[in-house]
């Protein structure tokens, strides 16, 4: 079984510019999350997607846009890039539902703002 | 809020030794306990987890205790070996079944 996949695995950006990452879950998994991972701040929720529809969000500005379509593949925006946003954004992906399911992460996209 | 502390911040053991991380939770409601490992370059991996209706689950070199009472749960790697040497991150379900994450572990396996 393929596991989670992130594209594009580097990315190089300057200062206002806005970007999109993606992410494709496990097969058959329904939700997928996204964090910000950043040296010596460990784990940041961003938001979650389950079934096209945000069911959670983390204290992250509006820059930070999400959205998740019929496959339950999704994507990641932001917007109006600042120096404080190269960081390692990580995907996960879970069956979902109504009982907790263990989280499947990929190996990230590593975005370096210039 | 809810909030999950792990300790130690790094944690350095002679190869063949045993290591503890620590992690407490403050969400009472919590009762899904995952940790992971980060390995440089790689997204965490999940090595074992636990549910609030076991106090104690092994997977080979691997366990991990729960407290509910205490609110601790805890990593226990015996044998360590050069390749346990990485991030350790624990996490604690939260409402909206969203995890809660520790700050993490650098685990070093001395030679």
């Amino acid at each position: 079984k393929a596991g989670v996949t992130q594209t594009p695995r580097y990315l190089i950006k300057t200062r206002g510019q806005q970007v999109t990452l993606s992410c494709s879950p496990i097969s058959g998994h329904r939700s997928v999350s996204w964090y910000q991972q950043t040296p010596g701040q460990g784990l940041q929720f961003l938001f979650e997607y389950f079934s096209e529809t945000q069911r959670n969000k983390g204290n992250f500005p509006g820059r930070f846009s999400g959205r998740q379509f019929s496959n339950s593949r999704s994507e990641m925006n932001v917007s109006t890039l600042e120096l404080g946003d190269s960081a390692l954004y990580l995907c996960a992906s879970s069956l979902g539902g109504a009982s907790y399911q263990p989280q499947h992460f990929g190996d990230g996209t590593r975005l370096s703002i210039l | 809020g809810e909030n999950v502390e792990q300790h130690p911040s790094t944690l350095s053991v002679q190869e063949g030794d045993s290591a503890v991380i620590k992690c407490t939770y403050s969400d009472s409601a919590s009762n899904y306990f995952p940790w992971y490992k980060q390995e440089l370059g790689k997204g965490p991996q999940l090595i074992i987890d636990i549910r609030s209706n076991v106090g104690e689950k092994k997977d080979q070199r691997i366990a991990v205790t729960l407290n509910k009472t205490a609110k601790h749960f805890s990593l226990h790697i015996t044998e360590t070996q050069p390749e346990d040497s990485a991030v350790y991150f624990c996490a604690a379900q939260g409402s909206n079944y969203q995890l809660i994450w520790g700050a993490g572990t650098k685990l070093i396996i001395k030679p």
